[in-house]
């Protein structure tokens, strides 16, 4: 399977505590991408991490991506109550458009 | 800037009708995907155009769906006849594509069921 699976398949932690979320993944990647989806909402991208860089940042969120593992994590920093929402990994693999999703997590933040 | 733009919202038919989906992508972008998303299956490529040409329809899961891109700033997705099954919420998403993958903009969907 292309589809990168997502770890674990839920989270719930209490508000201002750090969440990790975990994708890994079969194929070969040439990007690694990260979306969030609110309840009864599309799905937004959050960061996109290429299959030569280790580590990205972007404000509260910090993704890691190891090709030699086949894994990638998302952590979020002091979570918030509107952090609540699923999360997806997708999977660049080619020179094409297409990008295979995972199945998501879903992230319960606390207040 | 507006996002991608989905219509309906929502639609509940019978089955055995017609069910046209509609989506309008962001201005400047030339690649277009359809997906559904259901709790079992969770979200599935059903078609990509690219430049308004269909690349890839794969995921079409059988005859009764079909997708038109007439031009870049409208597509559709019928589905006849419809059936139960079918009962999911439809997204559509866009990108600026230079070939590599690039981030995907999603509408707020289409929300079907199928009685």
């Amino acid at each position: 399977s292309q589809q990168g699976e997502e770890d674990p398949q839920a989270l719930s932690i209490q508000e201002g505590e750090n969440a990790t979320m975990n994708c890994s993944y079969k194929t070969s990647i040439n990007n690694l991408q990260w979306y969030r989806q609110n309840s009864g909402r599309g799905l937004v991208h959050l960061i996109l991490i290429r299959s030569n860089e280790r580590e990205k940042h972007s404000g509260r969120l910090r993704v890691t991506l190891d090709t030699s593992k086949k894994s990638s994590s998302l952590l979020i920093t002091a979570s918030r109550a509107a952090d609540t929402a699923s999360y997806f990994c997708a999977l660049g693999t080619g020179a094409n458009s297409k990008l295979t999703f995972g199945k998501g997590i879903t992230l319960s933040v606390r207040p | 800037d507006a996002g991608v733009i989905q219509s309906p919202r929502h639609e509940v038919t019978e089955m055995g009708q017609e069910v046209t989906l509609r989506c309008k992508p962001i201005s400047g972008h030339n690649s277009l995907f359809w997906y559904r998303q259901t709790m079992m299956r969770g979200l599935e490529l059903l078609i990509y155009f690219n430049n308004n040409v269909p690349i890839d329809d794969s995921g079409m899961p059988e005859d009764r769906f079909s997708a038109k891109m007439p031009n870049a700033s409208f597509s559709t997705l019928k589905i006849q006849p419809s059936e139960p099954r079918d009962s999911a919420v439809y997204f559509c998403a866009s990108s600026y594509t230079g070939g590599n993958n690039q981030p995907q903009h999603f509408g707020d969907g289409t929300r079907l069921s199928i009685l």
